[in-house]
């Protein structure tokens, strides 16, 4: 079974860096689905931050103005993310997906696997 | 951006209720529509993937159907344990999920 798990500091200071880890069991890294991270805010909807493959290749979510950095590590088989310059608007659950290109015969794309989620609070 | 918005945005209804949620893209995007649920103090769970394929593992009793702008998700006979937040989600461009709809037994 495919586990993900976030990891990292739950309080961020404002104008800070936020840094996350994912560490991925039961599947590796390597293979052909995306690795995504996801967040949301206290009793707010859903917002996508971004994804990364394992050659490196990513795709992000322009509302961040360039603030969110993702990576991966094959070896350990994980993947980070990096938001800089926080706000109290960053204070959110953060979670790590895993995105799986759907069957031949139904085009889609989704996250299939969720790690639990980690609360990060930004605050001066 | 593709813009998603779902409605209503909550509901309440009594077992064994047919419910119905719908989800609208501001743009085409085909069948790139998954539904997730999500309750309270958990990570979101998927049901349907590509607008209508149920997930391994999802009961029979949801179902989705749509194609282009607008979408549906069907829950056949409202369980008490499908009280949660229902959020649609387009990956036909970048990926974007609509507001939510929060459901009340």
């Amino acid at each position: 079974q495919v586990q993900l798990e976030e990891s990292g500091p739950g309080l961020v200071r404002s104008s800070g860096t936020l840094s996350l880890t994912c560490v991925v069991s039961g599947a590796s890294i390597d293979g052909s689905s995306w690795w995504n991270w996801v967040r949301q805010p206290p009793g707010k909807g859903l917002e996508w931050i971004g994804e990364i493959y394992h050659n490196g290749y990513t795709n992000d979510n322009p509302s961040f103005k360039s603030r969110a950095t993702i990576s991966v590590d094959k070896s350990k088989n994980q993947f980070s993310l990096t938001l800089s310059s926080v706000t109290a608007a960053d204070t959110a659950v953060y979670y790590c997906t895993r995105g799986t290109i759907g069957p031949r015969f139904s085009p889609s794309y989704y996250f299939d696997f969720w790690g639990p989620g980690i609360l990060v609070t930004a605050s001066s | 951006d593709i813009q998603m918005t779902q409605s209503p945005s909550s509901l309440s209804a009594s077992v064994g209720d047919r419910v119905t949620i719908t989800c609208r893209s501001s743009q085409s995007i085909d069948k790139y529509l998954n539904w997730y649920q999500q309750k309270p103090g958990k990570a979101p769970n998927l049901l349907i993937y590509g607008a209508s394929n149920l997930q391994s593992g999802v009961p029979s009793r949801f179902s989705g159907s749509g194609s282009g702008t607008e979408f549906t998700l069907t829950i056949a006979s409202l369980q008490p344990e499908d009280s949660a937040t229902y959020y649609c989600q387009q990956s036909y461009y970048m990926l974007t999920f609509g507001q939510g709809t929060r459901v009340e037994i």
